[in-house]
């Protein structure tokens, strides 16, 4: 898990503003995620890309905006319309097996927190 | 759809005594259980996983057993530190050829060993 990063590690965003959390891998991973985390909750999918120029919503998708242009790179954009969006944001990384078995281990990156003033 | 229930919410032991953490999982199509660790404002990390055509899998203090036909899978930690005290989270994932590698994750138990 320590070929994935995220930047920035804290954000701080006014009302009505998009902003964009990074995050980058370099272990040549094909699937990346962006899961939100509430204090004292579990782990909810936003959005999900299982390859280049493809991606999926996932549970809570409404008010954020992913792209997947590059293989090591998914950015997530939290725009106007996410009306709480102060939260813990971590993204993931997995490779894709395609044996009978797949081991599809998502590593996860440090973390953005996020906090609307 | 598909879900993944885990129990408890809490758990407090003593150093020293075993910790059991348990998760049931709803689709029948998933084939690899991971567990993580997360201890607070960090990254979840992979502590232990198991695949569905093993039945237990056991890392030093760790192991984890699974029962696909009632579709049960736990966590035990043996001889607990101060150091075990995070929170842990259980996940299901389905076989590929469902066509996603989404995971379904538990809701989290807290862990926390008393010294």
């Amino acid at each position: 898990d320590g070929g994935i990063t995220q930047s920035p590690k804290y954000l701080f965003r006014k009302e009505g503003q998009n902003v964009t959390l990074s995050c980058e891998q370099n272990l040549n991973h094909d699937a990346m995620y962006w899961y939100r985390q509430d204090p004292g909750q579990g782990l909810r999918l936003i959005y999900y890309s299982q390859i280049v120029n493809d991606f999926q919503k996932g549970d809570i998708a409404e008010g954020y905006s992913v792209s997947r242009e590059k293989k090591e790179s998914f950015p997530l954009t939290v725009t106007s319309a996410q009306k709480n969006p102060t939260a813990f944001y971590l993204c993931a990384s997995s490779r894709h097996n395609q044996g009978a078995y797949s081991t599809d281990t998502q590593y996860f990156g440090p973390g953005t927190r996020l906090t609307v003033l | 759809g598909e879900n993944v229930e885990q129990h408890p919410s809490t758990l407090s032991v003593q150093e020293g005594d075993s910790a059991v953490i348990k998760c049931t999982y709803s689709d029948s199509a998933s084939n690899y259980f991971p567990w993580y660790k997360q201890e607070l404002g960090k990254r979840p990390q992979l502590i232990i996983d198991i695949r569905s055509n093993v039945g237990e899998k056991k890392d030093q203090r760790i192991a984890v057993t699974l029962n696909k036909t009632a579709k049960h899978f736990s966590l035990h930690i043996t001889e607990t530190q101060p150091e075990d005290s995070a929170v842990y989270f259980c996940a299901a994932s389905p076989h590929y050829t469902s066509g996603t590698y989404k995971y379904i994750f538990g809701t989290g138990t807290r862990l926390k060993v008393l010294a």
